[in-house]
């Protein structure tokens, strides 16, 4: 268990709709990463938050968006669904500063777009 | 642009035997770490191993080890005594302040 915590763990939505990914990083982690991974794909870096404030961008949509809140949880919002949308989204979250930055992943959601 | 490749895309190993996957990567940062992460059919991604660039020595946990060629931008995972277990899909990812993954490598392991 890495101590970073994903809802839902599956949602199944249709075309148009908008969902919201919730994502509670390990305690005392003030960085949180969010990567979208297609089938049979490898992980691709969409935004990261550190306290608060956007840090780096990725490949993200501008279908979607995230944020992060005074508690330091995180929400990504997929707006206008489309099919390609279906994938597996994870949820990071590091301790800048710490020896490796390295970033502690949640089980992930798994989106189905129908 | 920074880049991780690895150019095996499945990879197969009998048990108890040694396996060596590959990867390299393309970055003009001096300072970086590279991290082999490891992802089974429950889709949760493992931390395996890490290296930091400007250590020369070669990182090891347990029966993970790997081979770090700075000039040749080449960071290769071996796996000593494959078990059953280590079925799994294995990336390498390459870490300034965000990580950038490669396609992934799928590895079986065969009784």
């Amino acid at each position: 268990d890495s101590g970073v915590t994903q809802t839902p763990k599956h949602l199944i939505t249709a075309t148009g709709q908008r969902v919201t990914l919730r994502c509670s990083p390990r305690s005392g982690d003030l960085s949180v990463y969010w990567y979208q991974q297609s089938l049979d794909q490898g992980l691709q870096f969409l935004i990261q938050y550190y306290n608060g404030e956007e840090r780096a961008k990725g490949n993200i949509l501008e279908r979607f968006s995230a944020q992060q809140f005074p508690d330091l949880h995180s929400e990504l919002n997929l707006s206008s669904l489309e099919l390609g949308d279906s994938a597996l989204y994870f949820c990071a979250s590091s301790l800048p500063g710490s020896r490796y930055n390295e970033q502690f992943f949640g089980p992930g959601t798994r989106l189905t777009v129908l | 642009a920074q880049t991780v490749t690895q150019s095996q895309p499945e990879m197969s190993v009998q048990e108890a035997e040694t396996v060596t996957l590959s990867c390299t990567y393309d970055t003009s940062e001096s300072n970086y770490y590279l991290f082999w992460y490891k992802q089974p059919p429950s889709r949760q991604m493992i931390l395996v191993i890490r290296q930091e660039a400007y250590k020369q020595q070669n990182a090891t946990e347990n029966r993970f080890s790997v081979n770090f060629q700075k000039a040749a931008k080449s960071f290769s995972l071996k796996i000593s005594d494959s078990q059953l277990g280590d079925t799994a899909m294995y990336f390498c990812a390459f870490n300034t302040d965000k990580l950038i993954f490669g396609t992934g490598t799928r590895l079986q392991v065969f009784p």
